[in-house]
């Protein structure tokens, strides 16, 4: 079966830098989430989206910015990367706002120097 | 406090045993939980919605006391292949309002 699709799967970017990450959810899924996983750390979620609109903020910091596209893949922006967001950032789909299971892809390890 | 707390473990267990795991979590608004095993740096994985009926799944029996706001994971001859961490997942009204908990270390030895 189709999975959750995620782009690239390892990012390496130096202080200051920029950096796009991609989902690709599921066939039908049109609800994305994104979580930040540190070290040692349970996943923190940072935004999601449903049929194109953000749907919930969490702790998102204003550096970056996501969106979803017309056929429902995310890109997460983010700017001015510090030495603090090298993390594994996974994104998660669902069938629905309303259907609580959550299907994540195999994450982004971002590494910022 | 957290809001959904585990043991972190590690529970260290020979192969064919059987271990459970609790989970509690504070908010009493919580609608939906659920269990992910997540394996070293991969993606967490659903392993099992949780009901308040309690649920089953081959060798996985997931249950919830919304009484006493904990819901618990028993793993009944256990695997090599179970070896993992478990994590505790609260949801609220909002399906974005995802809380994971830290996560179970389990290890099955031979």
């Amino acid at each position: 079966a189709a999975g959750v699709i995620q782009s690239p799967r390892h990012l390496i970017k130096e202080k200051r830098e920029t950096a796009t990450l991609k989902c690709y959810p599921i066939p039908r899924h049109d609800t994305v989430y994104w979580y930040q996983q540190g070290p040692g750390q349970d996943p923190q979620f940072l935004i999601s989206f449903y049929e194109k609109m953000q749907s919930d903020k969490g702790s998102i910091p204003d550096r970056f910015s996501a969106q979803q596209f017309s056929d429902y893949h995310s890109e997460l922006n983010m700017s001015s990367l510090e030495l603090g967001d090298s993390a594994l950032y996974f994104c998660a789909s669902s069938p629905g706002p309303n259907s609580y299971e959550q299907y994540f892809g195999p994450g982004t390890r971002l590494t910022v120097t | 406090r957290k809001e959904v707390e585990q043991d972190p473990g590690p529970f260290n267990v020979p192969e064919g045993a059987t271990v459970a795991f609790n989970c509690t979590y504070s908010n009493s608004a919580s609608q939906s939980f659920f269990w992910y095993r997540q394996d070293c740096r991969k993606e967490p994985k659903l392993l099992m919605s949780v009901y308040s009926s309690g649920n089953e799944d081959g060798r996985f029996t997931a249950q919830l006391n919304r009484a006493s706001q904990y819901i618990s994971l028993l793993i009944r001859d256990s695997k090599l292949s179970d070896s993992a961490t478990y994590l505790c997942v609260v949801t609220y009204s909002s399906a974005s309002k995802i809380i994971f908990g830290s996560g179970t270390r389990l290890s099955i030895r031979p």
